[in-house]
């Protein structure tokens, strides 16, 4: 099994109600924001991504929400589904000569049939 | 085919030991990077490549070196494992921009016993 899955924070959702998952930031300077989705045995996948620019950006099935004035970032899955079931962490990219990014350590989504 | 290819997917080694572990990826980005994921923990960044002759250390590179040996391969090897180098290990490309998400192979498990 995939021990990456282990101590995160988990959320349990029925099939079919939406999900939304949140995640702090550390960095204020931080211009670009990421969600990627981990399956077990895989590597991160990308979902949707978000520029500082904005508060809102939809992509298929999926919602990110970025409030910059107290640092959160959120990720809004509609209608959830049994392949939905992962772990989701999000990253900040921070300005600078190497677009740092820091990864979040995830939340993982859990599905109920 | 996988765009970002790491092999092999399981390792298990004895202390001490020399061992590489290589990535290959046919997306045709600039930028490569190794990561190590721990339980618990978010993505770290071990070293970095934007091009052939451009490396770079990331956040915990001791122990570890890297070989870019064309814009298409990356290996990571360590010297002399230690157990504490126990966790999975994701290679991941980007594009030059720098503004963009990382694609991500679907990881080496490395065990040091």
């Amino acid at each position: 099994g995939e021990s990456v899955g282990l101590h995160l924070p988990t959320l349990s959702v029925q099939e079919g109600d939406n999900s939304i998952i949140n995640c702090a930031y550390s960095n204020s300077a931080s211009d670009y924001f990421i969600w990627y989705k981990q399956e077990s045995g895989k590597g991160p996948q990308f979902i949707i991504d978000i520029r500082s620019n904005m508060d809102k950006r939809q992509g298929q099935r999926v919602t990110v929400l970025l409030n910059k004035t107290v640092k959160h970032l959120s990720l809004q899955i509609a209608a959830t589904q049994p392949g939905d079931s992962a772990v989701y962490f999000c990253a900040e990219n921070s300005p600078g000569g190497y677009q740092k990014v820091t990864f979040g350590i995830g939340t993982k989504l859990q599905v109920i049939p | 085919d996988a765009d970002v290819t790491q092999t092999p997917r399981n390792r298990i080694t004895k202390t001490g030991k020399r061992i590489m572990l290589e990535c290959s990826q046919t997306k045709g980005h600039d930028r490569m990077y190794w990561y190590r994921q721990d339980p618990g923990l978010g993505l770290r960044l071990i070293y970095y490549s934007f091009d052939v002759k451009d490396i770079n250390k990331g956040e915990i590179s001791d122990g570890y070196s890297v070989s870019r040996q064309a814009q298409a391969k990356f290996s990571l090897s360590l010297e002399s494992a230690i157990p504490n180098q126990t966790a999975l290990y994701f290679c991941a490309t980007s594009d030059g921009t720098g503004i963009g998400p990382q694609h991500f192979g679907d990881g080496t498990r490395l065990s040091i016993l």
